[in-house]
């Protein structure tokens, strides 16, 4: 079974732009969460995806937001980009609400 | 409440030695306690988990300690390997509303050849 899928790998930006994340689940798997993991904050929760209802949100500005698609796919969009943004962004996926989380490899956006 | 401390920062261990991270937590709502481990480079990989209705749980080397009553739970890593040596996460959620991973901020562990 294919594990989660984050594309891309790596993104740099600039200030003020925008940026769209994109996340596969593990195949059958319907929440997936967003994490973004910074060395000074450490993980932090940004939100919780559930058949395409956002179901939990962590305390981010409302820069940060996010989809699920009927297929359980995912993404997730930062606007006007700031230079703390610079991070890992993990995605994890469930089998459903309160299941083992599996993460992705992430993706590296550098902020420039 | 939400948050997970997590113990020591860094740990060097000898190979063949046990390696041992502790991590203490506030909100009662917890209920599930994951351990994961993540290589440079790599997302954080499910390692071990634990639910407060026991207070052990062993896979392979790996161990999981947890006390209820004290609101703490540890990792302990027998035998420890140098490809061990990754930076481990202890986290803490709840099957509330609030249901998402609380992650403890990490210990690097070196396992020594």
């Amino acid at each position: 079974k294919a594990g989660v899928t984050q594309t891309p790998r790596y993104l740099i930006k600039t200030r003020g732009q925008q940026v769209t994340l994109s996340c596969s689940p593990i195949s059958g798997h319907r929440s997936v969460s967003w994490y973004q993991q910074t060395p000074g904050q450490g993980l932090q929760f940004l939100f919780e995806y559930f058949s395409e209802t956002q179901r939990n949100k962590g305390n981010f500005p409302g820069r940060f937001s996010g989809r699920q698609f009927s297929n359980s796919r995912s993404e997730m969009n930062v606007s006007t980009l700031e230079l703390g943004d610079s991070a890992l962004y993990l995605c994890a996926s469930s089998l459903d609400l309160n299941t083992e989380a599996f993460f992705g490899q992430g993706t590296r956006l550098t902020v420039v | 409440q939400q948050q997970v401390k997590q113990s020591p920062q860094s740990l060097i261990v000898q190979k063949g030695g046990i390696s041992i991270i502790n991590c203490a937590y506030e909100n009662t709502a917890f209920d599930y306690f994951p351990w994961y481990q993540q290589f440079p480079g790599k997302g954080p990989a499910l390692l071990i988990a634990i639910r407060p209705d026991v207070s052990e749980k062993k896979e392979g080397r790996f161990t999981i300690s947890f006390n209820k009553s004290a609101k703490q739970f540890s990792l302990h890593i027998m035998d420890s390997q140098p490809g061990d040596s990754a930076t481990y996460f202890c986290a803490a959620r709840s099957s509330g509303s609030a249901r998402q991973l609380t992650f403890g901020s990490g210990t690097q562990l070196t396992v020594l050849p």
